[in-house]
């Protein structure tokens, strides 16, 4: 079985651009998550989807912070305008459901601003 | 005060001791507990889970919850250098979001 996969793995940008990533969870897997891990800390969840519906937006930046899910499958996670605070590793992760299923996560992208 | 606090690292032990990390919570009607290990660079990986009081034990892993004091912790047994990375703890309240500590970052030295 194939694990969750975002791409691109690596991104440079100057502060004010913007940037967008790409995740495609596990197959049959209804469940998104979009996670933020600054250096040293741990993953704080930006945003929750379960199928192609939000659950959770609460810690996401609005002002900035964008995320879609189209069809309950892909999803892309944007930044626009970029600051330097947001350099960070972006973590997905899917499971089956909410409830007590496994988070398995994908490999990153990790994001320097400068 | 922070929703899930780990015990401040790093913490160090040589090959074949036992680590032991600690994990404490603020929120009581907290439900869900987990330990995951995450290696330099890489995601974050589920070792361990754990939902109601006492002991789970998983191989060289167990895993300790008291839902009274707050505090659920992960002991590993006859540690191995392969064991040297940083272990998240997390916590969920029921239809809730997981709260992951800052992590501790643990060295196994041959």
């Amino acid at each position: 079985e194939a694990g969750v996969a975002q791409s691109p793995r690596y991104k440079i940008i100057e502060k004010r651009q913007s940037v967008a990533f790409w995740c495609n969870p596990i197959s049959g897997h209804a469940t998104l998550y979009w996670y933020q891990q600054i250096l040293g800390q741990g993953p704080k969840l930006l945003i929750q989807f379960q199928n192609n519906g939000v659950v959770d937006d609460s810690q996401l930046p609005k002002d900035r912070f964008s995320a879609e899910r189209l069809k309950g499958v892909d999803s892309t996670l944007k930044i626009q305008p970029a600051k330097l605070e947001d350099s960070a590793v972006y973590l997905c992760a899917s499971s089956t459901r909410t409830a007590t299923d496994t988070q398995y996560f994908g490999p990153g992208t990790r994001l320097t601003v400068l | 005060q922070k929703e899930v606090e780990q015990n401040s690292g790093p913490l160090s032990v040589p090959e074949g001791a036992i680590a032991s990390l600690n994990c404490t919570y603020s929120d009581r009607v907290s439900q869900s507990f987990f330990w995951y290990r995450q290696y330099s660079g890489k995601s974050p990986e589920l070792i361990m889970s754990i939902y109601s009081n006492g002991d789970k034990e998983d191989g060289r892993f167990t895993a300790q919850l008291n839902k009274a004091s707050q505090y659920v912790s992960l002991l590993i047994r006859d540690s191995q250098p392969s064991d040297s990375a940083t272990y998240l703890c997390a916590v969920r309240k029921e239809g809730s979001r997981l709260t992951f500590g800052e992590g501790t970052q643990l060295t196994v030295n041959p």
